[in-house]
């Protein structure tokens, strides 16, 4: 299963654009990206998935270059309710089911 | 709808006793997964379950650990002869079908072994 990277912490304020970027040199080309969000005291939350270009949803956007090595998701205008941590994690569909290996994740801290 | 839910919320016990753990995914869903979440660190997957049968267990650390779901449903993870070590937060999740790309997390079961 391909790495991946991302910060371990941002810092934003309310009403910005916030942009996480997590690079995965080593995806494979079944691999799917997908992103998902964690509160504290709760289990994550899946937010968005995709595979390449752009992927837009009622929460986030997904930027995956061409080159797949990297993605970025994006949150549009933030809420003191956005601070969490956000995963990044490659996803293979291997055995019949996906296999979610979760990293540190980036901690995102929203302040008024 | 019902979301996933596990109980206890909080499980404190003694170093050396048994714990079982409960999760009760969202209802029809075929698939079922136990992580293991310590301080400051992401999800770790231990099994998982497609119908009745643990279709991958090698998260599981050790031979203390086990879990079942005997009909398909509820799930148990059971920990025998408990260790400091074992303290962390238990989250289960459940999606639609294997294949699905969302799973849907429980609020977790928090260990503590004293």
């Amino acid at each position: 299963l391909a790495k991946t990277t991302q910060p371990i912490s941002m810092d934003s304020y309310e009403g910005q654009e916030v942009n996480i970027t997590c690079s995965h040199n080593n995806i494979a080309t079944n691999d799917y990206i997908t992103w998902y969000q964690q509160f504290p005291s709760q289990g994550p939350r899946f937010i968005i998935q995709g595979y390449k270009t752009k992927v837009t949803n009622e929460v986030a956007s997904l930027f995956i270059p061409a080159d797949r090595k990297s993605s970025t998701l994006s949150l549009p205008r933030v809420s003191l309710s956005d601070t969490a941590v956000y995963y990044c994690l490659v996803v293979l569909l291997s055995g019949g089911y996906n296999k979610l290996i979760f990293g540190a994740g980036t901690r995102l801290a929203v302040h008024p | 709808g019902a979301g996933v839910s596990q109980t206890p919320s909080n499980k404190v016990t003694e170093k050396g006793k048994y714990v079982e753990l409960r999760c009760d995914p969202i209802s029809g869903h075929t698939a079922l997964y136990w992580y293991r979440q310590s301080l400051g660190q992401g999800p770790e997957f231990l099994i998982y379950f497609q119908g009745t049968g643990a279709a991958d267990d090698s998260g599981l650390p050790n031979d203390r650990f086990f879990a079942v779901r005997p009909e398909g449903s509820v799930s148990t993870l059971k920990i025998q002869r408990t260790e400091r070590g074992d303290s962390a937060v238990y989250l289960c999740a459940s999606s639609l079908q294997a294949s699905g790309y969302e799973q849907y997390f429980g609020p977790g079961t928090r260990l503590t072994v004293t």
